[in-house]
């Protein structure tokens, strides 16, 4: 069963500007990831943060953690065509027990 | 480095029959793990072997099975398929697993008719 939400479900920007998704988890974790997917492809690794991290940054990505409200945000600046996908957040319970539990994901289209 | 590798790429089944479907993990990996996505479940996870051995399961019947050979290659297989079955199952590989990062394969998008 899906343990996370991602919010929004669907986001439409333009080129050039800021996305924001972001993502709820039920239980303590010893990690949260976020990948992106195109057009029901395969999943790709973006960013892994830790519990023990707050935030953390990749390029254009910038993730941060909030343990207290079991929450994450992805953040994509200066967004380009090619970031138009899905994005899961997938939380880790910690000794892979159960693998990753995926949130339902954010649909991001950015307009040309 | 090759990427992880699912074959086949597309399947269709009829309700009642059994498939197979193939992961081979990048090279050095010895953590491979097997998830479903549907529209209405989102992604969710079956399994993971690491050395031959499964080290973890999901929340699915026993017609779901899989294994993994020595070269950590590794097989899922659904037995007696049911319409709902229907989805896009992907493979992912990782070095030592335990929910660290994953490098994820295309999918077999398997359709039960």
């Amino acid at each position: 069963s899906q343990q996370g939400e991602e919010d929004p479900q669907a986001l439409s920007i333009q080129e050039g500007e800021n996305a924001t998704m972001n993502c709820s988890y039920k239980t303590s974790i010893n990690n949260l990831q976020w990948y992106r997917q195109n057009s029901g492809r395969g999943l790709v690794h973006l960013i892994l943060i830790r519990s023990n991290e707050r935030e953390k940054h990749s390029g254009r990505l910038r993730v941060t953690l909030d343990t207290s409200k079991k929450s994450s945000s992805l953040l994509i600046t200066a967004s380009r065509a090619a970031d138009t996908a899905s994005y899961f957040c997938a939380s880790n319970s910690g000794g892979g027990a159960d693998g990753l539990t995926f949130g339902k994901g954010t649909h991001l289209i950015i307009q040309p | 480095k090759a990427g992880v590798t699912q074959t086949p790429r597309y399947l269709i089944k009829t309700r009642g029959q059994q498939v197979t479907l193939s992961c081979s993990p990048i090279s050095g990996h010895r953590s491979v793990s097997w998830y479903q996505q549907t529209p209405g479940q989102g992604l969710q996870f079956l399994f993971e072997y690491f050395s031959e051995t499964q080290r973890n399961k999901g929340n699915f019947p026993g017609r779901f099975s899989g294994r993994q050979f020595s070269n950590s290659r590794s097989e899922m297989n659904v037995s007696t398929l049911e319409l709902g079955d229907s989805a896009l199952y992907l493979c992912a590989s990782s070095l030592y697993g335990q929910g660290n990062g994953y490098t994820f394969g295309s999918g077999t998008r398997l359709t039960v008719v």
